[in-house]
């Protein structure tokens, strides 16, 4: 079955240093992968996805994301961290064998240091 | 466009009462997917409702049940409810899947069971 790993359920940075969020997924077959973001008290945001177009995906907030096949990875980088982007993110991952639906990682929360 | 509307957004009940949610997708999206957030588990799948038929369900007891109506809104009912219950409970809606387009979440029902 389906898995996704997000390592680290916490990571921490200073405010203005690059932010790196990992994730694996498990699956052989290039899955659709999403990133989403949710801030204290809210539902998900789509940050950005992948759908077997370019490699390097960039979303809202100044993230983006690069597709690596061979490592299976979908990592989530921002070059300057912001106060503002102190959240939780979530990886996630979908193909047709599972009828699309969202495989869900653990999360990661990021904690800004001023 | 109006977004995810869900209702109640805060709820206390007793164990063993019951409880109904309900969501309000996006005009015009049929795919309505609910989830269980809580801090030890993560994002759970309850089920997934498209154009009133449960397409997708997790792995959860039938205390949980849902359904939608015919213009895509949708409601899940928890019986005898369970200190365990208590959670962040989401409401996800997309035009025809949530893996497949975007799922454009709800700010979420915040259920405590006392």
């Amino acid at each position: 079955a389906q898995s996704v790993t997000q390592l680290g359920s916490h990571v921490s940075v200073s405010e203005g240093a690059l932010v790196l969020l990992r994730c694996n997924y498990s699956s052989s077959v290039p899955p659709y992968l999403f990133w989403y973001v949710q801030y204290p008290n809210q539902g998900l945001q789509l940050l950005l996805k992948y759908t077997s177009a370019a490699t390097l995906v960039k979303g809202i907030n100044g993230f983006e994301a690069e597709f690596k096949k061979s490592e299976t990875s979908f990592h989530l980088t921002k070059p300057s961290a912001h106060m503002s982007d102190a959240a939780e993110y979530f990886c996630a991952v979908s193909e047709v064998d599972s009828n699309y639906q969202l495989i869900w990682g653990a999360g990661t929360k990021l904690i800004i240091k001023p | 466009k109006a977004g995810v509307t869900q209702t109640p957004r805060y709820l206390i009940k007793t164990r063993g009462q019951q409880v109904t949610l309900s969501c309000s997708p996006i005009s015009g999206h049929r795919s309505v997917s609910w989830y269980q957030q809580t801090p030890g588990q993560g994002l759970q799948f309850l089920f997934e409702y498209f154009s009133e038929t449960q397409r997708n369900k997790g792995n959860f007891p039938g205390r949980f049940s849902g359904r939608q109506f015919s213009n895509s809104r949708s409601e899940m009912n928890v019986s005898t409810l369970e200190l365990g219950d208590s959670a962040l409970y989401l409401c996800a809606s997309s035009l025809v899947s949530p893996g497949g387009t975007e799922a454009f979440f709800g700010q979420g029902t915040r259920l405590t069971v006392v």
